[in-house]
């Protein structure tokens, strides 16, 4: 069977980083994704990785390992506003997208 | 706002009405899809439209019931549901041709289901 794995929640403290990790295993990979969701809100995109590496975008840096089926998102300076979950997503070999079930992540002044 | 819109964004229904939801996209995509989000649980990707036909139908129960009328408009029709199937209903388009997914999805802000 496919999966996705993500934690389910964490907390981290206004200003520091917080790294939430992914990882997957499925029939094939075309890519993955990023989306952050704001509670009551539309999921919004946030990155697109499909080569091995890190990719930076403002405070939010995205890290895919396609030999380890992992990916992360990182991110910096750590916000209130950055409080809401947290969805990866993969793209398999059928061109599917596989979602893992998100993660919380919680802000704390 | 993401330029996909869905309405209503709450609605609460008898396991014995017919409801529907609407959705309507503002982006010029050609791809349409429903997706159901439950709490904790990935999201599950109900029915797929490219360039208004149906492409996809994940083992979804027929008391689902998908439209859509051109490609700017998708509707989800509802009719004897059951308490479990109480979720946020998200809407999503994207600019995709024959592929499934070939870009990234623009979500509307979904429709919160209660069925009693």
């Amino acid at each position: 069977g496919q999966n996705i794995d993500q934690p389910t929640e964490m907390t981290a403290t206004e200003g520091a980083i917080v790294q939430i990790n992914c990882t997957y295993q499925t029939s094939g990979f075309n890519g993955l994704f990023w989306y952050q969701q704001h509670a009551g809100e539309a999921p919004t995109f946030l990155s697109y990785n499909v080569l091995d590496g890190l990719e930076e975008k403002g405070r939010f840096s995205s890290f895919l390992s396609r030999s380890k089926g992992y990916s992360y998102l990182l991110l910096k300076e750590l916000q209130m506003k950055d409080s809401a979950s947290y969805l990866c997503a993969v793209v398999d070999s059928n061109y599917q997208l596989i979602w893992g079930a998100g993660t919380k992540l919680i802000i704390k002044p | 706002e993401t330029g996909v819109t869905q309405t209503p964004r709450h609605l609460v229904m008898g396991m014995t009405n017919k409801k529907s939801l609407k959705c309507e996209q503002h982006l010029g995509h050609n791809a349409m899809y429903w997706y159901k989000q439950s709490a904790k649980k990935p999201l599950e990707l109900m029915f797929v439209y490219n360039f208004k036909e149906q492409t996809e139908n994940n083992s979804v129960p027929s008391r689902f019931s998908p439209e859509c009328p051109n490609s700017s408009h998708l509707f989800l029709h509802l009719h004897t549901l059951q308490p479990e199937d109480s979720a946020l209903y998200l809407c999503a388009s994207s600019q995709a041709g024959t592929e499934i997914v070939t870009g990234e999805l623009f979500f509307g802000e979904g429709s919160r289901l209660t069925v009693l």
